[in-house]
């Protein structure tokens, strides 16, 4: 089966710019997962959907960052405007359903710089 | 709150001796504790879960609740077992919340 697309790979952005990011998950998986790791850290869960609707979103901080799952399928994570801080990896997992949380299929990530 | 724990960053061991990658967890329930692992150049993938008890590419993992670890344990360490290795915490709190640690790089030196 295809895995978790995720694009674009890498960006390169200036501090106060705006970036989105896109994930396509495994067809048929209900549960979507936005994850930030910052180099020399874990994956850090930004916001879980359960199809179109939010399970947690407890650590996004929602004063430059929104994601939408507007059909339940593919996502969007939108950074506006962006921090040095925000410099990181950002991974995109999907599972079957919330009870297959453990078994979480990851994309290649998305690895962005903010100068 | 949950939060895992892997105190070291990088373990450096020989091809053919014994691999311990520790973690320890706080959580007041019963969790579900697993590994995942990535390669270089690949995804991130699960490796094992404590429920499951199977050994995978020669690696076991026991739960001990008295010491809240799940130290992730191989005989004999390959070159090619040299990756990230992350302790994650998964418990039931409305929902099933997944919880990683930080991660220890494993170099096996040939």
């Amino acid at each position: 089966e295809a895995g978790v697309a995720q694009s674009p790979r890498y960006k390169i952005i200036e501090k106060r710019q705006s970036v989105a990011f896109w994930c396509n998950p495994i067809s048929g998986h209900a549960t979507l997962y936005w994850y930030q790791q910052i180099l020399g850290q874990g994956p850090k869960l930004l916001i879980q959907f359960q199809n179109n609707g939010v399970v947690d979103d407890s650590q996004l901080p929602k004063d430059r960052f929104s994601a939408e799952r507007l059909k339940g399928v593919d996502s969007t994570l939108k950074i506006q405007p962006a921090k040095l801080e925000d410099s990181a990896v950002y991974l995109c997992a999907s599972s079957l359903s919330p009870q297959d949380s453990y078994e979480q299929y990851f994309g290649p990530g998305t690895r962005l710089t903010v100068t | 709150a949950q939060r895992v724990t892997q105190p070291e960053k990088l373990l450096s061991v020989f091809k053919g001796a014994p691999v311990e990658l520790k973690c320890n967890y706080s959580y007041s329930g019963s969790p579900e504790l697993f590994w995942y692992v990535q390669y270089s150049r690949q995804r991130l993938q699960l490796l094992l879960r404590h429920i499951s008890r199977e050994s995978i590419k020669g690696f076991t993992a026991d739960l001990n609740k008295g010491e809240t670890s799940f130290h992730l344990k191989k005989p004999f360490a390959q070159e090619e077992d040299s990756a990230m290795y992350y302790c994650a915490l998964s418990a039931y709190g409305g929902y099933q919340k997944v919880t990683f640690g930080t991660g220890t790089k494993l170099q096996v030196i040939p």
